[in-house]
């Protein structure tokens, strides 16, 4: 079936440095990704969706040139929190929609970003 | 771990027909139960969520109650549209992060 890898799943970072986040997809092409975050016990939030070759398309009070996200090609869009803070320390998580197939759409494993 | 096993799909039915997509979990402690919609094309949408025992979710005309002694949550809607085909995530969510059901599409026919 369907399978996104995303990685890492967890990370740790100081203050002000950047981190990146990818996820692939392992044996189908995905046209479409879709990345969330989510606080503890609270639903997901939508945070943009990435089209490859084009730029993503960012959720009303989501900073783009804070969260940069990348669709290079039909298996890998990346997620770079630049300059991090403790208050984007949350989960991430990512969904593939699969360019062909009855199901649609898959995720992936998250990561827990913690900023210190 | 916390897993979320789902109903398996795809699921195909008449316009008014009363739905059920099952939802049963696995989780230490006391999560968070939630039902997304993903449309075509969209990301997901929450449909409805519970967060503790015995509460009722509900959502233009969606409804899921927390059952913790079968843990389970499913979705249910007493007469579907058109509209409503998509495809249905059960989630669950302990703290740190987020399990998701494999997901059921959803297709009703006129």
């Amino acid at each position: 079936g369907a399978v996104v890898s995303q990685h890492p799943s967890w990370v740790i970072c100081k203050s002000g440095t950047s981190v990146k986040i990818e996820c692939r997809s392992l044996d189908f092409q995905a046209t479409t990704m879709f990345w969330y975050r989510q606080f503890p016990k609270q639903s997901l939030m939508l945070m943009a969706t990435s089209n490859e070759g084009s730029k993503a398309t960012y959720e009303q009070g989501v900073e783009k040139d804070k969260f940069l996200i990348n669709h290079a090609s039909l298996t890998l869009s990346t997620l770079t929190v630049t300059s991090a803070h403790p208050e984007d320390s949350s989960f991430y998580i990512c969904s593939a929609s699969i360019v062909q197939s009855n199901y649609g759409y898959t995720f992936g494993s998250g990561t827990r970003l913690t900023v210190v | 771990g916390d897993s979320v096993t789902q109903m398996e799909g795809p699921v195909t039915l008449s316009e008014e027909a009363f739905l059920t997509i099952n939802c049963t979990y696995t989780a230490t402690g006391y999560p968070s139960l939630f039902w997304y919609v993903q449309y075509p094309g969209e990301g997901l949408q929450l449909l409805l969520k519970a967060t503790k025992a015995d509460d009722k979710g509900s959502n233009k005309g969606f409804e899921a109650t927390y059952r913790k002694e079968t843990t389970s949550f499913h979705l249910e809607k007493g007469s579907v549209q058109v509209s409503d085909s998509a495809v249905y995530f059960c989630a669950l969510s302990g703290g740190n992060d987020m399990r998701f059901g494999a997901g059921t599409r959803l297709t009703v026919k006129p």
